[in-house]
């Protein structure tokens, strides 16, 4: 059974820290890793990562992937109050011809001032 | 533990069909959210249901509708099929009653309409 598991589940940091949250995966037919941010309804795409060693840079947000050990991690520096939201990490899997998005449960991220 | 059910997982129609795709929320969820996902593009919210009731409502098309039923699952109805209409769709589901902003989705259903 296809499997993504994100840590912490929760985390609660102040403005100005760094945060590094954690996304593993066990599946089959593996194609991509992509990360989400959630603030109220539909996740905002932040990267999508198919190659191991290439860290993905959008401003304060960097990530990358390990095919190797199945994971990715997501880091936040100087972190803002803008920041607090749930970070989804779903890996993109072809099963029997088409594709299915599994996602992880996410990781709460609530940033003080 | 029981995730989010979708079915079916594909789904191939012509242009101006009919479709009909379900969701079976995680037991004891109670909201039902669905979103629209097209090639290399962000989730696209389009409606959400709380108790069976109609909860928001985003960028769904008039010929689309949905609703959730008593025991919580709920379908998204499409109508007059457009070749746009080709996505994936995927439901997530929370519970608004202990207090869990969290949304647990399902696998998707990939719509391609010919």
């Amino acid at each position: 059974e296809d499997k993504v598991v994100q840590s912490p589940l929760s985390l609660v940091v102040h403005e100005g820290d760094t945060v590094t949250l954690n996304c593993s995966y066990e599946v089959t037919n593996f194609r991509s890793l992509l990360w989400y941010k959630q603030e109220k309804k539909a996740p905002t795409f932040l990267f999508m990562l198919t190659s191991s060693g290439i860290e993905k840079k959008s401003g304060r947000l960097s990530s990358i992937l390990d095919k190797k050990e199945l994971f990715s991690i997501l880091n936040i520096t100087a972190t803002q109050t803008g920041d607090s939201a749930i970070y989804l990490c779903a890996v993109d899997v072809t099963q029997g011809g088409s594709e299915k998005l599994v996602f992880g449960k996410g990781t709460k991220l609530t940033v003080n001032p | 533990a029981a995730g989010v059910i979708q079915s079916p997982r594909h789904l191939i129609k012509e242009k101006r069909e009919t479709a009909t795709l379900k969701c079976y929320p995680i037991p004891r969820h109670d909201t039902v959210y669905w979103y629209q996902q097209g090639p290399g593009q962000d989730p696209q919210f389009l409606i959400s249901f709380y108790e069976k009731m109609q909860s928001d409502k985003g960028s769904i098309p008039d010929r689309f509708s949905a609703q959730q039923f008593s025991d919580y699952h709920s379908e998204l109805n499409m109508s007059s099929l457009e070749l746009g209409d080709s996505a994936l769709y995927f439901c997530a589901s929370s519970s608004y009653r202990d207090s869990r902003d969290e949304q647990y989705f399902g696998p998707g259903t990939r719509l391609t309409v010919t």
